[in-house]
């Protein structure tokens, strides 16, 4: 069981905007940034959000991130079939003293 | 750009042990933080440890504490990954990645640990 609690999987169709959720506590996302990856099956993660809301560097402009309180959110509008991955969220734990990952979001693309 | 090469994964028995590493080109290694993520057979990501830009700092995972050493060769712009008592549950996909207190920036190839008896 993950420390950041996420969805295990969501759908959307083409063109539509789409929110994955990533829950934690005041040890971790409610006092520390949070991270999201994306990965492909079968190929390495890649940085998507950086900061909680930062773009890392050659991104969509379509993938946006926010925080609040000890939930953050990955925001993807106009999904495109590529955006079929699992998507994770990460931050660190001040209580486990280490960084703490959800559990992966399946993003499935009718 | 970053780049992180992999090596020394394989097949083990439990109780072995078995040592990665990780060089890194790209960018200054010196004053970049490190860890190790690892992923289980159709798993999620698990974070497994950190280590300083200095590397006077280390972090561990419950699940590898008191197992695993993380280590750097800052001259060699090396990382390592020192894996002892080997289980069938550290059976995975390990990966070196860069970032100062969470994983970001970079990402090795990953490569495959297997244990088996």
């Amino acid at each position: 069981q993950s420390v950041l609690t996420q969805p295990p999987s969501a759908s959307g169709t083409p063109g539509q905007r789409l929110i994955i959720s990533c829950s934690g506590s005041n040890s971790n996302i409610g006092s520390n940034d949070v991270n999201w990856y994306q990965q492909v099956p079968g190929t390495v993660p890649k940085l998507l959000i950086f900061i909680s809301d930062h773009r890392a560097s050659g991104v969509p402009g379509r993938f946006s991130g926010s925080k609040s309180g000890v939930s953050a959110s990955l925001a993807i509008s106009g999904l495109q079939s590529e955006d079929e991955a699992d998507y994770y969220c990460a931050s660190w734990d001040d209580s486990l003293n280490g960084v703490v990952f959800g559990g992966g979001t399946k993003l499935t693309v009718l | 750009q970053v780049r992180l090469v992999q090596s020394g994964g394989g097949a083990v028995q439990p109780g072995r042990s078995l040592r990665l590493s990780c060089i890194a080109s790209g960018f200054t290694f010196k004053n970049f933080a490190l860890h190790w993520v690892r992923q289980a057979p159709g798993k999620g990501l698990q974070w497994v440890a950190l280590i300083s830009s200095d590397g006077m700092n280390k972090y561990y995972s419950d699940s590898v504490r008191g197992r695993f050493t993380i280590s750097r060769d800052n001259s060699n712009n090396t990382l390592f990954l020192q894996m002892t008592r080997l289980t069938l549950e550290d059976t995975a996909m390990y990966y070196c990645t860069r970032g100062e207190v969470v994983p970001a920036f970079g990402w090795g190839q990953g490569t495959l640990v297997t244990v088996s008896s």
